[in-house]
């Protein structure tokens, strides 16, 4: 079984532009997580889609990031303007369920912005 | 808000020396507790989930434990190859989403 790919798995940016992140998650995977780390920080969770639908936004920082799930399969996330707080460790996980067991991580995608 | 906190940050551990992790929590219902094991510039592992106090789960050389405000993950005689940080994570019973630890860095030397 492929497990949840992001990519790109590093990304250099200047404050002010665009950045797009991308996780496939695992092939039945309805459950699909986006979380992050800041750089001495906690993983935080940022948003849950069940199929293509968002079920709970409420972890994302503010309306420069924005998340999609197009069919229900791989998502994106935009940063837009990233800014410099928003560096750190971009994380996606799929489910079958909400059980935690049967969360599957990525490897994440470290974004620096500069 | 749901609360996880880690000791110690960092664990220096000679291979063969036993050690345990705390994670101490605070959830307003506890669905479920989580271990994951995280190597660098990987993504966090699955190892256990503990659902109630006094539950015992074990892999290996891990063990995990579980009371009403902390769990353990008890390291027995670790080898090299345990280094890695080790996060703690909770769900509660309103929620899917994890709430996690800051980890604690373990490095194992032989």
């Amino acid at each position: 079984e492929a497990g949840v790919t992001q990519f790109p798995s590093h990304s250099v940016i200047e404050k002010g532009q665009t950045v797009t992140l991308r996780c496939d998650p695992i092939s039945g995977h309805d459950n699909l997580y986006w979380y992050r780390r800041v750089m001495g920080k906690e993983i935080k969770f940022l948003l849950h889609f069940v199929k293509e639908s968002k079920q709970d936004e409420s972890g994302m920082p503010n309306n420069r990031f924005l998340a999609e799930r197009t069919g229900g399969t791989y998502s994106t996330l935009k940063v837009q303007p990233a800014e410099l707080e928003d560096s750190g460790v971009y994380f996606c996980a799929s489910s079958q369920d909400y059980t935690a067991y049967g969360y599957t991580f990525g490897s994440g995608t470290r974004l620096t912005v500069v | 808000e749901d609360q996880v906190t880690q000791s110690p940050e960092a664990l220096r551990l000679q291979e063969g020396e036993s050690s345990s992790l705390n994670c101490s929590y605070t959830v307003s219902g506890l669905r479920g507790l989580f271990w994951y094991r995280q190597d660098p510039g990987k993504g966090p592992e699955f190892l256990f989930t503990l659902y109630s106090a006094g539950e015992e789960k074990e892999k290996e050389r891990l063990k995990a434990t579980l009371t009403k405000k902390e769990s353990f993950l008890h390291i027995t005689a670790p080898k090299p190859e345990d280094s890695a940080t080790y996060l703690c994570a909770v769900q509660p019973f309103t929620d899917y989403k994890l709430s996690f630890g800051a980890g604690t860095t373990v490095t194992v030397r032989a």
